[in-house]
């Protein structure tokens, strides 16, 4: 059981490089979310996707941009990488369906460092 | 403003201690309550969640945690820490679609 998948694990970019994180799940689940998690602080939801052609911008989604490309995967970008964005993001599904519902399973993250 | 806070930064214990990890919110009114548990190097796992009726919810691994409203609180237990606990802690809180996580509780358990 796969269960959430992110590439890759570990990055390192020069500012104004820019980058795809790729997320996949394989338990048919309809809802997908971008996380980012920085030391001393909890998850800040930067987009989440409540079913497939659908896209939201949550709490922090400034210089960042996402496609839910179909059910299984939900790809997160930075066009322009700053020093800024050097975080930890962690991708989450749940079934989802009709109205909200909390992220349920979690990827073991993306360490992402931006020089 | 919408807000979650865990007070304790840091908590240690010893193993076969009782543990309770502190989770206060301010909301207008009551939300959706969760708690995650996250192993170094790894994802968030739901440990339990409430959103409505009994305010005593029991969790996976022997967590559970209880949810006071005049507190604005929804504080995590366990009644026996074993060494595998040892994580960060997250405290979470759902209002209207929005949810927000507190900044984390860091248990050490000590042999």
């Amino acid at each position: 059981n796969a269960g959430v998948t992110q590439t890759p694990k570990f990055q390192v970019l020069k500012t104004g490089q820019s980058m795809t994180l790729q997320c996949a799940q394989d338990m048919n689940h309809n809802s997908m979310y971008w996380y980012r998690q920085d030391p001393g602080m909890g998850l800040r939801l930067i987009y989440y996707s409540a079913s497939e052609g659908t896209t939201d911008k949550g709490e922090v989604p400034n210089g960042y941009n996402v496609s839910r490309l179909n059910k299984r995967e939900f790809s997160l970008r930075l066009e322009s990488a700053a020093p800024s964005q050097t975080s930890v993001y962690f991708c989450a599904s749940s079934a989802g369906g009709e109205g909200w519902s909390q992220p349920q399973h979690f990827g073991d993250g993306t360490r992402l460092s931006i020089l | 403003a919408q807000s979650v806070t865990q007070p304790d930064i840091h908590i240690t214990v010893s193993e076969g201690a009782s543990l309770e990890l502190r989770c206060n919110y301010s909301y207008g009114a009551t939300p959706y309550l969760f708690w995650y548990v996250q192993s170094p190097g790894q994802g968030l796992q739901l440990l339990l969640k409430y959103f409505s009726g009994d305010t005593l919810v029991q969790g996976i691994k022997g967590f559970e945690a209880e949810f006071k409203r005049s507190q604005s609180s929804f504080n995590l237990r366990k009644p026996s820490v074993h060494w595998s606990d040892a994580a960060e802690y997250f405290c979470a809180v759902a209002y209207n679609n929005d949810m927000r996580f507190g900044a984390g509780t860091r248990l050490t358990v000590k042999p």
